[in-house]
């Protein structure tokens, strides 16, 4: 899309099979994260957050993962469909933090 | 339907020009943010506000002002004195501050002629 990086990582799928995006976040201290959806020139969609007290969280076809050990945030979307396409990213936020850290991005394509 | 409203979705910018972004949100959420998107970077925060009559400065608020007369609207003026205006232009809301989940607007394309 012309609103997102052009030489974002990309990540190719078969629709019907699943798909896991990463992120490595920055801060060590951040409690809360969240990841979005951004299709092409369209505003980013608010996914399915977590908090650093829990380690997995569970939404319709999505789940989160964090391992605050390595600083790692993995969103696993089941059965990948075409509608899935888009950029993803993660955003991270701290104690005391006045703003969102937000990554740049990873695109999925879903190929049919 | 509640959500965020952005206007307009493409803006053209001739040199020496302040133009103005609007941004509508009936969530009835106090914090409001404007966000710059560029190729291969995250979202860089402009200013922010967590409640009416009040903002603040982020990262990058040079050659940018805001207003917030009321509590609906926050309306982002890119000035003249922004040399590199051309990006993709986001706002937010959240129910109260930055610990709150952050909702996204549609997004205003901002090009100069």
């Amino acid at each position: 899309g012309e609103n997102v990086g052009l030489h974002l990582p990309t990540l190719s799928v078969q629709e019907g099979d699943n798909s896991i995006i990463n992120c490595a976040y920055s801060n060590s201290a951040s409690d809360y994260f969240i990841w979005y959806k951004q299709e092409s020139g369209k505003g980013p969609q608010f996914i399915i957050d977590i908090r650093s007290n829990m380690d997995k969280r569970q939404g319709q076809r999505v789940t989160v993962l964090l391992n605050k050990t390595v600083k790692h945030l993995s969103l696993q979307i089941a059965a990948t469909q075409p509608g899935d396409s888009a950029v993803y990213f993660c955003a991270e936020n701290s104690p005391g933090g006045y703003k969102y850290i937000f990554g740049t991005g990873t695109r999925l394509k879903v190929l049919a | 339907d509640g959500g965020i409203t952005q206007s307009p979705k493409y803006l053209f910018r001739k040199e020496g020009q302040n133009v103005t972004l609007s941004c509508e949100q009936n969530l009835n959420h106090d914090a409001m943010y404007w966000y710059r998107q560029d190729p291969g970077q995250g979202l860089r925060l402009i200013y922010y506000s967590q409640i009416v009559n009040d903002f603040q400065k982020g990262d990058i608020a040079e050659g940018y002002s805001v207003s917030r007369e009321k509590k609906e609207s926050f309306p982002l003026t890119v000035t003249s004195a922004q040399k590199n205006p051309t990006a993709f232009y986001l706002c937010a809301s959240s129910m109260s501050g930055f610990r709150e989940t952050q909702y996204f607007g549609p997004g205003t394309r901002l090009l100069v002629l």
